[in-house]
């Protein structure tokens, strides 16, 4: 099976810069995705890696290293609306599109 | 991204009556869907894999005559909970993802369904 963690908490403020860590141990390893879930909504997409390096996208980023199994988050000039969870989920070979999950790590942002 | 619609989005039923949740993918065709469960504050858990036309695939530790999966076409599957109690009260999603085009590795999120048995 896999094995994914992720902290369960954090806190940081408005304005500055978080960075979450997803780090998994899989075998067949096909791609790592974040999702960001505010409470009570349904996940919505954020980014998918499946080779090394940096992804941007606006004020998010998303790093991929398959060689340490380990995955960030980076959020840019935080606003109130980006506290929610994020979740890092992996795919693996064999397995079409399912996804497995990491725990979410709930982020807090204060003013 | 693609559009995937989940209804209901709310449900409160009695114990012992069956609730049915539908799942559809509205701007694409999805062979494979896929059901979680979520309880409060806790991350996804994987319940099955709806394939269109065949059997679904239930994971590990989930009664498969309990929570029924229907994929009968390329865009809805259904997920009944039969003679629902209040240990089933919790929050369901379901997922579908294009098989291809520029979002074929992306998997997109119904809104949900709170499901409260009394």
């Amino acid at each position: 099976g896999q094995n994914i963690d992720q902290p369960t908490e954090m806190t940081a403020t408005e304005g500055a810069i978080v960075q979450i860590n997803c780090t998994y141990q899989t075998s067949g390893f096909n791609g790592l995705f974040w999702y960001q879930q505010h409470a009570g909504e349904a996940p919505t997409f954020l980014s998918y890696n499946v080779l090394d390096g940096l992804e941007e996208k606006g004020r998010f980023s998303s790093f991929l290293s398959r060689s340490k199994g380990y995955s960030y988050l980076l959020l840019k000039e935080l606003q109130m609306k980006d506290s929610a969870s994020y979740l890092c989920a992996v795919r693996v070979n064999n397995a079409g599109n399912m996804l497995t999950f990491g725990g979410g790590t709930r982020l807090m942002v204060k003013p | 991204g693609a559009v995937v619609s989940q209804h209901p989005s709310w449900v409160i039923c009695k114990s012992g009556t069956s609730v049915k949740i539908e799942c559809r993918s509205l701007d694409f065709q999805a062979t494979t869907m896929f059901w979680y469960r979520q309880f409060p504050k806790q991350s996804l858990m994987l319940m099955a894999t709806s394939n269109e036309g065949s059997k679904a695939t239930y994971e590990q530790g989930v009664e498969k005559d309990k929570f029924l999966i229907n994929h009968a076409s390329l865009t809805l599957s259904t997920l009944t909970v039969t003679s629902a109690h209040p240990e089933d009260s919790s929050f369901y999603i379901c997922s579908a993802g294009p098989t291809g085009g520029a979002a074929k590795n992306i998997q997109y999120f119904g809104a949900g369904t709170r499901l409260s048995v009394l």
